[in-house]
Parts: C-alpha cells; sequence; structure tokens
C-alpha cells in the first residue's frame, strides 16, 4: 500500500522567514513524487515533481529515499506564497497508471 | 487550451435530490479523475477511468455515488439521493497514460447539501 503522510496542517510564517514543509511516504519500490499548489480557491497546479530537480517559484524538494521523505523547502517566503499545499506519490506499477495518492495539505500562511 | 472543465461550479441543493456533477477533460488525455476536497478529509481520490474504462472506484463512499464516462470527452459523478454530508469541492482531473505527465485540475464544483 502507498501512503503519503504531511504532519503539519498549518505552517504560519514570517515575510522573509524560510519554510519547509514535510512530506514522508511509505512505498515498496521506487515511487514518482510531485507537489501541487492550490491557492486560494484555484484549482490545484502543479508546483514540482522531483525527476525534474528543478526550482519553482523559489521553491525545491529533495527526494531522500534513505528517510522516505520529499520536504518543500523556501528560503525566503513571500505573502503570495500563502497556499494549501499537497505533496503526491506516483507509484510504478503500469497498470495503475497516473493514479496518484495525496497527503492531507499544509495550508501554509506567509505574515506581511 | 482551456484545459478542464467542470460544471457547474456552484451547486446548493437539499438533501435528498439528485446532483450530477459534469466534467470535460483536456483533449487527447485518456485518463480522468475525481477527487472530493473536505477540511476533515484533505483531497481523495474517488474514482478514476482509463480510456473512458473505470479502473479504481474504491474511493466511492457508497452507492449513492456512481460516475460514469460514455465517451473520451465527457464524465459524470451523481449522487443520489444528497446528504448534507457530502457538502464538498469536487476536482476532476485528467492527465494522458504516460507516465511522465502530471495530472491536470479543473475549478473543481462546490456542493452544498442543505
Amino acid at each position: 500500500a502507498q501512503r503519503v503522510t504531511q504532519p503539519e496542517k498549518l505552517l504560519s510564517v514570517f515575510k522573509g522567514a524560510p519554510v519547509e514543509l514535510k512530506c514522508n511516504y511509505s512505498y515498496s519500490g521506487s515511487p514518482e513524487l510531485f507537489w501541487y499548489v492550490q491557492y486560494s480557491r484555484q484549482r490545484l497546479q502543479l508546483l514540482l515533481r522531483h525527476i525534474s530537480r528543478e526550482s519553482i517559484k523559489g521553491f525545491t524538494a529533495d527526494l531522500n529515499k534513505g528517510e522516505t521523505s520529499f520536504h518543500l523547502k523556501k528560503p525566503f517566503a513571500q505573502e503570495e506564497d500563502s497556499a494549501m499545499y499537497y505533496c503526491a506519490l506516483r507509484g510504478m506499477i503500469k497498470a495503475a497508471g497516473n493514479k496518484l495518492t495525496f497527503g492531507g495539505g499544509t495550508r501554509v500562511l506567509v505574515k506581511p | 487550451d482551456a484545459g478542464v472543465i467542470q460544471s457547474p461550479r456552484h451547486e446548493v441543493t437539499e438533501m435528498g435530490q439528485e446532483v450530477t456533477l459534469r466534467c470535460k477533460p483536456i483533449s487527447g488525455h485518456n485518463s480522468l479523475f475525481w477527487y472530493r476536497q473536505t477540511m476533515m478529509r484533505g483531497l481523495e481520490l474517488l474514482i478514476y477511468f482509463n480510456n473512458n474504462v473505470p479502473i479504481d472506484d474504491s474511493g466511492m463512499p457508497e452507492d449513492r455515488f456512481s460516475a460514469k464516462m460514455p465517451n473520451a470527452s465527457f464524465s459524470t459523478l451523481k449522487i443520489q439521493p444528497s446528504e448534507p454530508r457530502d457538502s464538498a469541492v469536487y476536482f476532476c482531473a485528467s492527465s494522458t497514460l504516460r507516465e511522465d505527465q502530471p495530472q491536470h485540475f479543473g475549478d473543481g464544483t462546490r456542493l452544498s447539501i442543505l
């Protein structure tokens, strides 16, 4: 079974402070991990994926297979980063196609 | 590309009524997903289709929920009869079958059952 855990439901930080959203997963194989973001009352959008190894909007995330984690980080949070963030996992079983398992989400509030 | 299109955007109805949510996936996408989002439970996968065929409906809460995909460009999620605890935002998403492609989400339908 595959599972994604986001232990923090709410993260509140001040503008300019670093922010780290935790994501842990359980999966027996080699999964693919994603971060999706949902701004207020908008659709979910893909933020980044581990295979891309890129920084989007100043965010980075590194897949740590030893710790089964995929934490999302940004060194200097901005007010426009306030949103709901979801970590998601896709297993590598072909029959499952593009099915994703989402974590419970973390709401980030960046205060001025 | 208009993206994934869901209708209606908002629905308010009384308990016991039938509710039908609609989704038009992105043209060329072979997979379609229905999710429910609530404060308590976050984002839950209800059902998904590959090439119009339901693959996994284990997330459908109970028999009051049903989903169909009669063709590649249209899907419905139906609740009959509806109950107040069904109030949530329902998202539809689509993707290709390629493993390197992400899911694209619609704007969601905000459903309120009174």
